[in-house]
């Protein structure tokens, strides 16, 4: 089946960037979506891109999406340690389903 | 307050005997679905529904059910549980189809089937 493939762990320090990678294998994928779960909660959608955008920014967030390379990545500027959590990018198609990839557990250290 | 409700939120239940977990939700959402998380695997959609009567297939729908007889609800049934269904649930919804619209999702149902 399709695959949507991240790595499980990221550091960094507070006041740096983030950058979370994530790659998918579904060329039909219309909408990429990054979500956010903290622990012992749901998940909470921080954003989403059109597949037909390169780049997408709200705040602090940026989302890159290289449809060729069927790249996508999450950067978050000026990393607080209310950041830290598992982050999840996620892609549908024309027929309604979803497909999440594993997580990644951002760690934010002081 | 818009939300999404699952019940029970832990359940700890043996081989065989048949369960159901509660969604609903409150927004009027055509669009719900029922996902596992298991470590390492994210997230993997069980069965989603676009309306009234209306459900497909996720990615792993064996040793599932679901039913959508009115829109607020989204019960997931487990008529045999088996310990490889051991997860943790969680129930979503979006107001129209997926693709457009932000999914809410419910705070988890921790299932264990001993």
């Amino acid at each position: 089946g399709e695959d949507v493939e991240q790595s499980l762990f990221l550091s960094v320090r507070e006041g740096d960037s983030s950058v979370i990678n994530c790659t998918y294998t579904d060329s039909s994928s219309t909408y990429l979506y990054w979500y956010k779960q903290e622990p012992g909660a749901g998940l909470q959608l921080l954003t989403y891109i059109f597949s037909n955008m390169d780049m997408k920014q709200d705040q602090r967030l940026t989302v890159l999406l290289n449809k060729k390379d069927k790249h996508l990545s999450l950067r978050i500027a000026d990393t607080q340690t209310g950041d830290s959590a598992i982050y999840f990018c996620a892609e549908s198609g024309n027929n309604n389903d979803m497909r999440f990839g594993a997580g990644t557990r951002l760690t934010v250290k002081p | 307050e818009a939300q999404v409700t699952q019940n029970p939120r832990y359940l700890i239940t043996v081989t065989g005997k048949k369960l159901t977990v509660t969604c609903s939700q409150n927004m009027n959402h055509e669009y719900m679905s029922w996902y596992r998380q298991d470590p390492g695997l994210g997230l993997r959609q069980i069965y989603y529904s676009m309306n009234v009567e209306v459900t497909d297939k996720g990615d792993v729908p064996e040793g599932y059910k679901v039913s959508r007889k009115e829109k607020r609800n989204f019960p997931l049934i487990l008529e045999s549980p088996s310990p490889n269904q051991t997860s943790l649930y969680f129930c979503a919804s979006s107001l129209y189809r997926l693709s457009t619209d932000t999914q809410y999702f419910g705070p988890g149902t921790r299932l264990t089937v001993l």
